[in-house]
């Protein structure tokens, strides 16, 4: 069965800083790989996906995340950060052989921006 | 626009009341599915149907029932809510063939 993992519970950071967000599976195969955003009181937002071809992928709002198969990571990263992306992160995993198609999220990362 | 609707958004209700929670989706999608977000544990799926009158159990189906007569709807039941119940519900939609899946906002359930 497929798994994530987002080792980090809660982050800080200064606006304006840059941003990683790590994120491990576990899949036997090439698996689909999503990140959502989930705003205070909002719902679950599509950030960026990689399903095959180029490893750098490039999201909304300024977000780009890389698989590396080798580490079975998916990390989520941006350049400069701003007030507005504080909110919580969630990495996914669907896969490909599975009828139910359920993605299968980490336990999410809690953005705090620092002015 | 295309969306995912869920209501209500906020429930409280007692243990034991029979309680229905709406989802519709204006985009034809095939796929629809419930999730369950609780702290520290992410979103688990609770039921999946991949078409109308196709149904079957996610990961944490207990408790729970779901229907699909129709494909825009796909109501959750909780025939007799108890406090472990309690947490932030999405109902969420996608095509047949395509990977991304489309959240509604939330409703979020308090079980006393």
């Amino acid at each position: 069965a497929q798994s994530v993992t987002q080792p980090d519970i809660h982050i800080t950071v200064s606006e304006g800083a840059s941003l990683e967000l790590r994120c491990n599976y576990s899949y036997g195969a090439t698996p689909y790989l999503f990140w959502y955003v989930q705003s205070p009181g909002q719902g679950l937002q599509l950030l960026l996906k990689y399903f095959s071809g180029d490893t750098l992928v490039q999201g909304i709002k300024g977000f780009e995340a890389e698989f590396k198969r080798s580490q079975s990571s998916f990390n989520l990263r941006k350049p400069s950060v701003h007030w507005s992306d504080a909110a919580e992160y969630f990495c996914a995993v669907g896969a490909k052989d599975t009828g139910r198609r359920a993605l299968t999220f980490g336990s999410g990362t809690r953005l705090q921006v620092q002015p | 626009e295309a969306q995912v609707t869920q209501n209500p958004r906020y429930l409280i209700t007692v243990t034991g009341k029979k309680l229905t929670v709406t989802c519709s989706q204006n985009m034809n999608h095939e796929y629809m599915s419930w999730y369950r977000q609780d702290p520290g544990l992410g979103l688990r799926q609770i039921y999946y149907s991949m078409n109308v009158e196709v149904t079957d159990k996610g990961d944490v189906p207990e408790g729970y029932k779901v229907s699909r007569k129709e494909k825009r709807n796909f109501p959750l039941i909780l025939e007799s809510p108890s406090p472990n119940q309690t947490s932030l519900y999405f109902c969420a939609s996608r095509p047949s063939g395509v990977e991304t899946q489309y959240f509604g906002p939330g409703t979020r359930l308090l079980v006393l």
